[in-house]
């Protein structure tokens, strides 16, 4: 079973659509989660952390259910500049704030207009 | 405050030859991870170091592969004697030295090196 899995996408999507994205991770030592973005041949950008509590930036939702092992990210009214690579992210519990992180292989949104 | 810096952006070689990858984490930042990104794959976890010292290489080819982060200077990736299979982009990242926050575990990313390997 693979560390963080994601939908394998491609998602395809008009402008102002609402999508989700789910990803499940199997180490429940597991203690950081990330949503991270990767546009194509570009590095991966740090979209927002995720919370025990959710949390809200804007047009993006994030959820954890710890019990689950279960990450979700919701899109709002989706923009063009939307379209990239949705990457789910752990890092494991190794003491302290530091430690290597868990790439999922990443969901494919494109909006089309 | 400059992001995370790679050079170079674009790395040749052919089969048998070195390459040597260098990453400047940002500044203030003690912490430097290098990844790997094969073709169509997601990124993989290589090697974790702080100043003269590797905490973590579980990730890592035991041959061939080596990194450094010295006192002075950028890390360097190290691939001796490169083969086809290692042509991949290669990501650091770089995070702010631990005080005991949360907070304080987010990496940041460089642009990565293009390894093509002929």
């Amino acid at each position: 079973r693979k560390e963080v899995e994601q939908d394998p996408g491609p998602f395809n999507v008009p402008e102002g659509a609402t999508v989700a994205f789910n990803c499940t991770y199997s180490n429940s030592a597991s203690q950081s989660f990330f949503w991270y973005r990767q546009d194509c041949r570009k590095e991966p950008k740090l979209l927002m952390s995720v919370y025990s509590s959710g949390n809200e930036d804007g047009r993006f939702t994030a959820q954890l259910n710890r019990a689950s092992q279960y990450i979700s990210l919701l899109i709002r009214d989706s923009k063009l500049s939307d379209s990239a690579t949705y990457l789910c992210v752990v890092r494991l519990n190794y003491g302290g704030s530091q430690g290597n992180l868990i790439f999922g292989k990443g969901t494919k949104l494109s909006v089309k207009p | 405050n400059a992001g995370v810096m790679q050079n170079p952006r674009h790395l040749v070689r052919r089969r048998g030859q070195e390459a040597r990858l260098r990453c400047s984490p940002m500044k203030g930042h003690s912490h430097v991870y290098w990844y790997r990104q094969l073709p169509e794959e997601g990124l993989k976890f290589m090697v974790y170091l702080q100043k003269e010292n590797i905490i973590d290489e579980s990730g890592m080819p035991k041959e061939r592969f080596s990194a450094e982060f010295p006192k002075e200077g950028p890390s360097i990736l190290r691939i001796q004697q490169v083969v086809r299979g290692d042509s991949a982009a290669y990501f650091c990242a770089s995070s702010p030295p631990e005080t005991g926050g949360w907070w304080t575990d987010t990496q940041y990313f460089g642009p990565g090196t293009r390894l093509t390997v002929l």
